[in-house]
């Protein structure tokens, strides 16, 4: 299974863009990424994903690079309620309609005032 | 509100006990999938169910096991607990099984183990 790196923290002036980077530099074909954000012990917070072509929600956009080796989430105007874990996940299809899903240790991201 | 409930909210409990943690997804959803996080630790797959079966199983031990029930609740039962399993548990529910749909996470249960 494709595993992700993300670097372990960034800070991101208020109302600027935060942009989270990510590299999956093993995804294979039937991989997707997935972003979720996970708010001081909260149940994670879905966000976006994607499979080969960008993608935007009224959340984030998500923009991955042609050989699909890393990706960048980008909170266009982050605001101190953004400070959170942000989590780049693989999440693997495997025949039957089930999936695996892989957290790793994710992107705190601090919003500064 | 993820519309995913989870009790209880705080559990202490002592070494070598056993516990069952409890899952309400989401209406409608089929999949629930349990998940585990140690302190500044990320979430540690456990194991997915959908629609009453066993769907995979990631890093789950043999002291844990879990069902989901005919009304698609899900418990997960801890036993012969260690300190090492204090953790945050949290539950997800997903309409399916399938990788169009994003997974709704419930607010979790925090485990002490004394």
């Amino acid at each position: 299974d494709a595993k992700t790196t993300q670097p372990p923290s960034m800070d991101c002036a208020e109302g600027r863009a935060a942009n989270l980077p990510c590299n999956h530099s093993t995804i294979s074909g039937n991989e997707y990424v997935y972003w979720y954000r996970q708010i001081h012990s909260q149940g994670p917070q879905y966000i976006i994903h994607g499979l080969k072509n960008n993608e935007t929600n009224e959340m984030a956009s998500l923009i991955i690079t042609e050989d699909r080796k890393s990706s960048t989430l980008i909170l266009p105007h982050a605001t101190l309620r953004d400070t959170a874990v942000y989590y780049c996940i693989v999440r693997v299809d495997y025949p039957g309609g089930y999936q695996k899903v892989t957290f790793g240790t994710g992107t705190k991201l601090q919003v500064i005032p | 509100d993820s519309g995913v409930t989870q009790t209880p909210k705080h559990l202490i409990t002592a070494t070598g006990q056993r516990v069952t943690l409890r899952c309400s997804p989401r209406s409608g959803d089929l999949s629930v999938y349990w998940y585990q996080q140690s302190l500044d630790q990320g979430l540690q797959f456990l194991i997915q169910y959908y629609n009453g079966e066993e769907r995979a199983k990631g890093n789950i031990l043999e002291r844990f096991s879990a069902q989901q029930f005919p009304d698609l609740h899900s418990e997960l039962n801890l036993s012969s607990l260690e300190l090492g399993d204090s953790a945050l548990y949290f539950c997800a529910s997903s309409v399916d099984g399938n990788s169009y749909n994003e997974q709704f996470f419930g607010p979790g249960t925090r485990l002490t183990v004394l």
